[in-house]
């Protein structure tokens, strides 16, 4: 059984649109959860982390929880053609402080 | 300028050969860990340690190893019981702080040739 699931994709989105990640997870201890950027060949880099229900906002990008749910999503707004990337969720458990990670949503934003 | 370190970056293995990626950081982050990342794939744990002298396996650690002699340093040893070894690895540390946020290095690209 998965620990993080999500969307491989690919999802292409048009510039200036409203790019939806989603992921879900199936641990309920779980405690924090982060959204990484990869771009190909290149080691992930931190967008934000959130461990609240509800939505956290950061500039252009938005992470919502719902533990009830299981459920951690990203919105991106007004994409660019330089959010073209690959999207990880990554959760952190209760047990071990180990992260798991998704297997990645490929985002294409089309000028 | 603080942050994670690894090398080499590009890494050639011959059939039967050890090879081991270095991995300082310079964070005074206690947990570090190592993964690895196939083409397409998400990341998978091999190994991880949250204090000096102590790590503990992670999901694919059969064919590796690693130690933990200093806080800023955590190589990983690919042995040649590793039968399928290229891959993509990266090292990361993370801060109990901040709901234990994970940073990572650049990552190593390891070649069997």
């Amino acid at each position: 059984q998965k620990e993080v699931e999500q969307n491989s994709g690919p999802l292409s989105v048009p510039e200036g649109a409203i790019a939806s990640l989603n992921c879900t997870y199936s641990d309920r201890g779980s405690q924090s959860f982060f959204w990484y950027r990869q771009y190909s060949g290149k080691s992930p880099e931190l967008i934000m982390f959130i461990y609240s229900n509800g939505d956290k906002e950061d500039g252009r990008f938005t992470a919502q929880l719902n533990k009830a749910s299981q459920y951690v999503s990203l919105l991106i707004r007004d994409s660019q053609p330089s959010d073209s990337a690959t999207y990880l969720c990554a959760v952190k458990t209760g047990a071990g402080n180990q992260f798991y990670f998704g297997t990645g949503t490929s985002l294409t934003v089309i000028p | 300028d603080g942050g994670i370190t690894q090398s080499p970056k590009y890494l050639f293995r011959k059939e039967g050969q050890n090879v081991t990626l270095s991995c300082e950081q310079n964070l005074n982050h206690d947990a570090m860990y190592w993964y690895r990342q196939d083409p397409g794939q998400g990341l998978r744990l091999i190994y991880y340690s949250h204090i000096v002298n102590d790590f503990q396996k992670g999901d694919i650690a059969e064919g590796y190893s690693v130690s933990r002699e200093k806080k800023e340093s955590f190589p990983l040893t690919v042995t040649s019981a590793q039968k399928n070894p290229t891959a993509f690895y990266l090292c990361a540390s993370s801060i109990p702080t901040l709901g234990n946020t994970i940073y990572f290095g650049e990552g190593s690209w390891l070649t069997v040739v």
